[in-house]
């Protein structure tokens, strides 16, 4: 069936430095990509996304890469800041989302 | 602030007691979600609806009920909790269908003893 790996789980990074998140899916028609970021106690939210026909999209300090020949897209996320960490979730859709299963950012001071 | 609300923010239910979540969006958001999320599991799909008075079975449907009787509301049934159930629920609404951002509400922590 559909799947999206996504890795690492956890990740910790010194402030000031950047981090990547990766993740792969199975349904090569998936068209959409979003990645959401949940802070403790609060709900998932969207941070950035991107769609099939865009390799790359740039919103400030964060950044999307998608390579659909390899199927797999990546959030980066640079000059990281305390308020960073939360756990980030990517997602694949054609029409419900499939999520990949987190990754809990943390940035050292 | 435009978003959605979910109420309650937690509950305790005994085995075998019936409770409803309730789910509000005030975007006028066609498209409504219901997603459990568990420890290493991620966001796994309960339920959905794609318009007033619709609803269908998502990942992991058993033990749940929903309904879609008005476009800004989408309830979530447990007729009979199990612990099984224990977990944070979460709703969300979107514009459209597969290839737009969703909107989250800030979850309910349901226990189940």
């Amino acid at each position: 069936g559909e799947n999206v790996e996504q890795h690492p789980s956890t990740l910790s990074v010194q402030e000031g430095d950047s981090a990547v998140i990766k993740c792969t899916y199975s349904d090569s028609a998936s068209n959409y990509f979003p990645w959401y970021k949940q802070e403790l106690g609060k709900g998932p939210q969207l941070i950035i996304d991107i769609r099939s026909n865009v390799g790359e999209k740039k919103d400030q300090r964060i950044a999307v890469t998608l390579n659909k020949t390899a199927k797999h897209f990546s959030l980066h996320i640079t000059e990281t800041q305390p308020e960073d960490s939360a756990v980030y979730f990517c997602a694949a859709s054609i029409s419900k989302y499939i999520f990949g299963t987190g990754t809990r950012l943390k940035v050292l001071a | 602030n435009a978003g959605v609300t979910q109420t309650p923010k937690f509950r305790v239910l005994k085995t075998g007691q019936s409770m409803t979540l309730l789910c509000a969006q005030d975007m006028n958001h066609e498209y409504m979600y219901w997603y459990r999320q568990d420890p290493g599991m991620g966001l796994r799909l309960i339920h959905y609806s794609v318009g007033e008075g619709t609803t269908a079975k998502g990942e992991v449907p058993d033990g749940y009920n929903v309904s879609r009787l008005k476009k800004q509301n989408f309830l979530l049934g447990l007729e009979s909790a199990a612990p099984s159930q224990t977990s944070v629920y979460f709703c969300a609404s979107s514009y459209s269908w597969g290839n737009y951002g969703y909107t989250f509400g800030s979850g309910t922590r349901l226990t189940v003893v």
